[in-house]
């Protein structure tokens, strides 16, 4: 079964740090890129970060960049987003979702494939 | 940056309706664009991409059309299962997907 499971989810102070984890099961994980999406209490889906199979390729959105790292074991099919400087702004569930492509004139790329979430709230 | 905005925000509906949700992008993004469904505590699911492809297993009374700017999501006749936020989100920009705001459907 294809399957994607975070965890690191807590209650953290402001200004603090965090890690989540996302493991993969059931496809081979070292031929997709993968993505990082969340979802604050009320609001919308919002795109936080992608990762290149290999690495060598990251997008971060404009209100986590410089405190947020996104990283891959492809070893261990597990994705990574190390969370630091947190806000109360940061405070969401935090969903994995692997990214599909299609080629038709051009490559499709859609989320098929998403986790439970796990929870992050900031707050003192 | 893209911008996905939706209509309505949200809209009440009977068992049994045609619903139309509409995205709009602003700028022309071909047919990069997809349809999720989010009930609360669940994980979103996918049920269109690139416009009007409608992801396995995801019944047929949902369909997607459009291309450009202006997008439609359809649901030829809602079910009880069908109450829930649905989010267009475009994929044209390279790795910086954007989202609409979401519209939530709710029973009348």
């Amino acid at each position: 079964e294809v399957q994607l499971v975070e965890s690191g989810g807590d209650l953290v102070q402001p200004g603090g740090s965090l890690r989540l984890s996302c493991t993969a099961s059931g496809f081979t994980f070292t031929n997709y890129w993968m993505t990082w999406v969340r979802q604050a209490p009320g609001k919308g889906l919002e795109l936080v970060a992608n990762i290149k199979q290999d690495g060598s390729e990251k997008f971060y959105v404009d209100s986590v960049k410089g405190r947020f790292i996104t990283s891959r074991d492809n070893a261990k099919n597990s994705l990574f987003l190390q969370m630091n400087s947190l806000r109360a702004e940061d405070t969401a569930v935090y969903y994995c979702a692997r990214p599909s492509s299609s080629y038709f004139y051009g490559y499709f790329y859609y989320m098929d494939v998403w986790g439970k979430g796990t929870a992050v709230t900031v707050s003192s | 940056d893209i911008q996905m905005t939706q209509s309505p925000s949200s809209l009440s509906a009977s068992v049994g309706d045609r619903v139309n949700i509409t995205c709009r992008a602003s700028q022309s993004i071909n047919r990069y664009l997809n349809w999720y469904q989010k009930k609360p505590g669940k994980a979103p699911k996918l049920l269109i991409y690139a416009a009007s492809i409608l992801q396995s297993g995801v019944p047929s009374r949902f369909s997607g059309s459009g291309s450009g700017t202006d997008f439609t999501l359809t649901i030829s006749s809602l079910q009880p299962d069908d109450f829930a936020t649905y989010y267009c989100q475009q994929s044209y920009s390279t790795l910086a997907w954007t989202f609409g705001q979401g519209t939530k459907v709710e029973i009348k």
